[in-house]
């Protein structure tokens, strides 16, 4: 069974660092790796999605790496914002199953 | 506008009672989850369909029941049997392409009272 883990489960930083979100995962026959955020009480916002055969992906100021045969993917976020504050989860789908596998997250706050 | 509805946003459920979810999407798509979020957990999946008429059970499927009899719908219902219900419920729904983002809802909140 997939197992997806999440370092560090939370984080506090003053606004405007740069920082790097974990996730590994045991299985690298994945299709895909996706980053959501989460407000508090809320559904899941897509951030990013990495197929197998990519190695990054961006948005803005996000950035993501996927490393496939090391079983881990990394979220870069710079300049970071009090309104990044939320929590981070990575979920990868994988390759015989069409089921997707998440850690239990990060949760980001971003002091003023 | 296309998206996921989830409905209610919040549900209380007495001892012994079924109460179902509802999954509305409008986006077309062929695959659709049903997971729970439990507090400092990540999702754990219930249940999932890939076409209408049929569904596989998740990691955590007892205690829970579903229906795909139309490819925008896929309600969940919590039975009595499932003895710990209160948590977060999401939908979620995919196209049949692999390699495509996967969309989710609002969420429920179940409570048991």
């Amino acid at each position: 069974k997939q197992e997806v883990t999440q370092i560090p489960a939370a984080l506090s930083v003053p606004e405007g660092e740069n920082l790097v979100l974990n996730c590994s995962f045991t299985d690298s026959a994945i299709y895909n790796l996706q980053w959501f955020r989460q407000d508090p009480g809320k559904g899941l916002t897509s951030l990013l999605l990495i197929q197998s055969s990519q190695r990054e992906q961006t948005s803005g100021r996000l950035n993501a790496s996927l490393d496939k045969s090391s079983g881990r993917s990394t979220l870069y976020i710079a300049a970071s914002q009090p309104g990044d504050s939320a929590t981070y989860l990575c979920a990868v789908r994988l390759y015989n199953f069409n089921k997707f596998y998440f850690g239990s997250g990060t949760k980001l706050n971003v002091k003023p | 506008d296309g998206g996921i509805t989830q409905s209610p946003k919040y549900l209380f459920r007495k001892e012994g009672q079924n109460v179902t979810l509802s999954c509305e999407q409008n986006l077309n798509h062929d695959a659709m989850y049903w997971y729970r979020q439990d507090p400092g957990q990540g999702l754990r999946l219930i249940y999932y369909s890939q076409i209408v008429n049929d569904f596989q059970k998740g990691d955590i499927a007892e205690g829970y029941s579903v229906s795909r009899e139309k490819k925008e719908s896929f309600p969940l219902t919590v039975t009595s049997a499932q003895k710990n219900p209160t948590a977060f419920y999401l939908c979620a729904s995919i196209p049949d392409a692999k390699n495509t983002e996967a969309f989710f809802g609002q969420g429920t909140r179940l409570t048991v009272v």
